[in-house]
């Protein structure tokens, strides 16, 4: 099997940087997408492809991935950015895998 | 407008079927391949199957092979998911997401760029 594992919670304060980890084995030789996802609402793609951003998604988030960890940055952290956040890659053997997910709280 | 809207969920007792639908709108249908996900109350996502544009191929996760099984019909539309000897661990919340590739894997994954509002699945007696 292959797991991803982020930390439960992350905090940050208004305007400051936040980083959301997510770490497997060899994961920078995977590509890395992450999810937003508000309560009681779907996810959405804010990051693919370990940096790419969709269209329609504040250049506040970036992504990077190397070694075995990605990391999902958010400058200038919104309250309105306050949400669970998941890793997700392809791996070769076993599918798509998600993260554990991350609460990120502004505070 | 791109929707993805899926129905079929309900509450069934352990052991019976259900199938799920996911009716889509407002792209080209047969050029992408379509996932399902899966998240139980309270907990994180959990990915369940995905399948190709062509119906070509399809994967499942370890906890479902077997028991559930992802199609679609391209002239319909739709992507469906056969949900057999159902158990209360399947009880959850299950998003169709769009895949903007034909034929994803791991050296070329994009992600799930567009998803359904969920259809709730309770399994209980």
């Amino acid at each position: 099997s292959y797991e991803l594992t982020q930390p439960p919670s992350v905090s940050v304060s208004p305007g400051q940087t936040a980083s959301i980890t997510c770490s497997g084995n060899k994961l920078g030789d995977k590509y890395v997408c992450w999810y937003q996802q508000n309560p009681g609402q779907s996810p959405v793609l804010v990051i693919y492809q370990d940096d790419k951003r969709p269209s329609g998604i504040p250049e506040r988030f970036s992504g990077s991935n190397s070694g075995n960890t990605a990391t999902l940055t958010i400058a200038g952290t919104q309250a309105m950015d306050e949400a669970d956040y998941y890793c997700q890659t392809w791996d070769s053997n076993i599918g798509v895998v998600f993260g554990g997910g991350t609460k990120l709280t502004v505070l | 407008q791109v929707h993805l809207v899926e129905s079929g969920g309900g509450v069934v007792q352990p052991g019976r079927s259900l199938r799920l639908s996911c009716a889509t709108s407002g792209f080209i249908f047969s050029f992408h391949a379509f996932h399902w996900v899966r998240q139980a109350p309270g907990k994180g996502l959990e990915w369940v199957a995905v399948i190709w544009f062509d119906a070509s191929k399809t994967y499942y996760a370890d906890s479902v092979r077997g028991r559930l099984t992802i199609s679609r019909d391209n002239s319909k539309n739709t992507v469906y998911l056969e949900m057999n000897s159902l158990t209360v661990e399947d009880t959850a919340v299950y998003y169709c997401a769009r895949d903007p590739e034909q034929l994803p894997r791991a050296d070329n994954y994009y992600g799930m760029d567009v998803w359904g509002q969920g259809t709730t699945v309770i399994v209980s007696s």
